[in-house]
């Protein structure tokens, strides 16, 4: 069965740094699809970024990037210049490829961001 | 394009009661997903459609949970006989694939269900 662990449930960064959050998956399949979403609070959960395993290039999204590492099933976020708009749950989620369907969710991490 | 829509966005019930929860997806898009997320937690499959096919049902959707896709477009969400249990946030989200290509799943605001 697929799983995706974020070990961080919470994690704080100041203004204008950068943080970076974790996420292992696992998974025996080869053509997968990861994603980190974001959940203000009491707001739509919306999409941050995506990476498609069969790409080597990471991903980015403006100040959004990550680092895929396929062998060791690890997908972590880094978020540079954090802005106060930043700070809500990010969810990291597995997709198996192919015409399935349904996200794989984390527990998510709560972040923080201080002035 | 006016996003993921859900109704109600709050539902506070007794124990018991059925409700039901509708959502409109993006109007292009064909498939529709339902999940669950509980505090703390992330989201949690349900169920999803292709048009109005049922593609899909997770184990945790038990036989007091009915959803459907009439026509392709809106889908409802149906709790009978609802627990303590169930109170949680539903979140429906849409998104357009095309056979193995996977679009990203546009979420709704979610409904909130609280059981007294």
């Amino acid at each position: 069965a697929q799983t995706v662990t974020q070990s961080q449930p919470e994690m704080s960064v100041q203004e204008a740094e950068t943080v970076t959050l974790s996420c292992t998956y696992d998974t025996s399949e080869s053509d997968y699809y990861l994603f980190w979403y974001k959940q203000p609070p009491s707001r739509q959960m919306i999409l941050v970024i995506r990476q498609e395993a069969y790409k080597q290039q990471n991903a980015t999204e403006n100040r959004f990037s990550v680092n895929f590492q396929k062998a060791a099933k690890s997908f972590s976020l880094k978020i540079s210049d954090s802005q106060l708009g930043d700070a809500a749950m990010y969810f990291c989620a597995y997709l198996i490829g192919g015409s399935q369907g349904n996200l794989i969710f984390g527990k998510g991490t709560k972040l923080s961001v201080k002035p | 394009d006016t996003g993921v829509s859900q109704d109600p966005r709050h539902k506070i019930t007794k124990r018991g009661q059925n409700v039901t929860f509708r959502c409109d997806p993006i109007s292009e898009h064909n498939r529709l997903y339902w999940y669950r997320q509980t505090l703390g937690q992330g989201p949690e499959f349900l169920t999803y459609f292709q048009n109005e096919a049922q593609l899909e049902k997770s184990r945790l959707l038990s036989d007091r949970f009915s959803a459907e896709r009439p026509k392709g477009s809106f889908s409802t969400l149906e709790i009978q006989r609802t627990e303590q249990g169930d109170s949680a946030m539903y979140l429906c989200a849409s998104s357009l694939n095309w056979g193995v290509s996977n679009q990203p799943q546009h979420f709704g605001d979610g409904t909130r269900l609280s059981i007294l």
